[in-house]
């Protein structure tokens, strides 16, 4: 079975740049979570999408940061334009659904570095 | 508001010694807790999921225990091994189903 997919694992942009990053989730899996992980910490979830519905984007600095999943499979997460404390790893992960016992599986991440 | 807390930082031990990594949370009321580990410039890789209603899980040379009612949760790992060198991060599930993280445990294992 594939895991989930992210793209790209690299990026180096400048401040107030505009940067996006992919995510394609296991088959069949309709829960999808971005998450935030800056150096020394845990990840912090971002958005979190039941089908191509937004469940919870309380985290999400939504002055500068969107996201979408428009076929209730892929997803996008935009960053525009791009601040110095943005640069950390963006990590998506699946869940069959949005029940209590479902596993999470994670990506390998992005790791985003703004200068 | 959950916070979960890990204990220690950082730990480096001798290859072969058995170990135990702490993790505690401040609200009980979860769905499930989750073990992984986290390899440099990787992602997370789910170790072990205990369900609320369960003490603990056991995959291999792991055993993962939950108490809710202290907000407690230990990972040991027997016979620890080089190739067992990594961030160690436990996470608990509420109720929309997002993860909360601590901020992990480096485990160092030394051949």
């Amino acid at each position: 079975e594939a895991g989930v997919a992210q793209s790209p694992r690299y990026k180096i942009i400048e401040k107030r740049q505009s940067v996006a990053f992919w995510c394609n989730p296991i088959s069949g899996h309709a829960t999808l979570y971005w998450y935030q992980q800056i150096l020394g910490q845990g990840p912090k979830l971002l958005i979190q999408f039941q089908n191509n519905g937004v469940v919870d984007d309380s985290q999400l600095p939504k002055d500068r940061f969107s996201a979408e999943r428009l076929k209730g499979v892929d997803s996008t997460l935009k960053i525009q334009p791009a601040k110095l404390e943005d640069s950390a790893v963006y990590l998506c992960a699946s869940s069959l659904e949005l029940q209590e016992y479902n596993e999470q599986f994670f990506g390998p991440g992005t790791r985003l570095t703004v200068l | 508001k959950q916070e979960v807390t890990q204990i220690p930082a950082a730990l480096s031990v001798p290859e072969g010694e058995n170990l135990v990594l702490n993790c505690s949370f401040t609200d009980s009321a979860i769905y499930n807790l989750q073990w992984f580990r986290q390899d440099p410039g990787k992602g997370l890789t789910s170790l072990l999921l205990i369900q609320s209603s369960q003490r603990e899980q056991t995959s291999g040379r792991l055993n993962a225990s939950l108490d809710k009612s202290s907000g407690r949760s230990t990972l040991y790992i027997a016979a620890s091994q080089p190739g067992d060198s990594a961030t160690y991060l436990c996470a608990t599930r509420g109720s929309q189903g997002n993860l909360i993280f601590g901020k992990g445990t480096k485990l160092s294992v030394k051949p």
